[in-house]
């Protein structure tokens, strides 16, 4: 199993562009997240789906949107980058029913974005 | 408060024990969880705990729960080089299952 993958692993944009950044995972897990990560700020949740079909804020949604385009993948998309996205954007995954160990979440590794 | 909070920094010596402290918020949180991140990497689950334990050890690794004061910490035993890395305390929040990060801690381990 590969885990949970993410792709590209590194990307400059300008101010203004658009971009999408995949994700997926392998394990059959029902939820999925999306998170950025910056100094001094640790991780903050952008946006998650529980289930295929579904997806819901988290607590900084502004500037982003989301696809869950099946169980195994869940994209970010930015409209109209600003410098204020430059950032390290994990997605994770999970087994997906609150509160049991199989909630764990498990990272992918990361796309490193800066937006000039 | 609303944060989960850690100190920013830790060094230690090699062979020496560590422990990372961590305050979080809601007294309901089902799980905690301890994530390490090494430089360029993701993160990585390294232990959790359930609310109704005092202490899980596992390896060179101990956890402790004080529920009443909403304290949580992670021990490392003989620490090594390679336990040098960014270290996440997490609580498991609400209904949908959210986790609410800390800062992290930066561990460094000197030689």
């Amino acid at each position: 199993n590969a885990g949970v993958t993410q792709t590209p692993k590194f990307q400059v944009l300008k101010t203004g562009q658009s971009m999408t950044l995949q994700c997926a995972q392998d394990m059959n897990h029902n939820s999925m997240y999306w998170y950025r990560q910056d100094p001094g700020m640790g991780l903050r949740l952008i946006y998650y789906s529980a289930s295929e079909g579904t997806t819901d804020k988290g607590e900084v949604p502004n500037g982003y949107n989301v696809s869950r385009l099946n169980k195994r993948e869940f994209s970010l998309r930015l409209e109209s980058a600003a410098p204020s996205q430059t950032s390290v954007y994990f997605c994770a995954s999970s087994g997906g029913t609150s509160g049991r160990a199989g909630d764990t979440q498990y990272f992918g590794p990361g796309t490193r974005l800066t937006v000039l | 408060g609303e944060d989960v909070e850690q100190s920013l920094f830790l060094s230690v010596r090699e062979g020496d024990s560590s422990v990372i402290n961590c305050t979080y918020t809601d007294s309901s949180s089902t799980y905690l969880y301890w994530y390490k991140q090494e430089p360029g990497a993701g993160l990585q689950l390294l232990t959790y705990i359930f609310s109704n334990m005092d202490m899980k050890q596992d390896q060179r690794l101990t956890v402790l729960l004080n529920k009443k004061d909403k304290h949580l910490s992670l021990r490392i035993a003989d620490t090594q080089t390679g336990d040098s890395a960014i270290y996440f305390c997490a609580e498991l929040r609400g209904s949908q299952g959210n986790l609410i990060f800390g800062k992290g801690t930066k561990l460094s381990v000197k030689p």
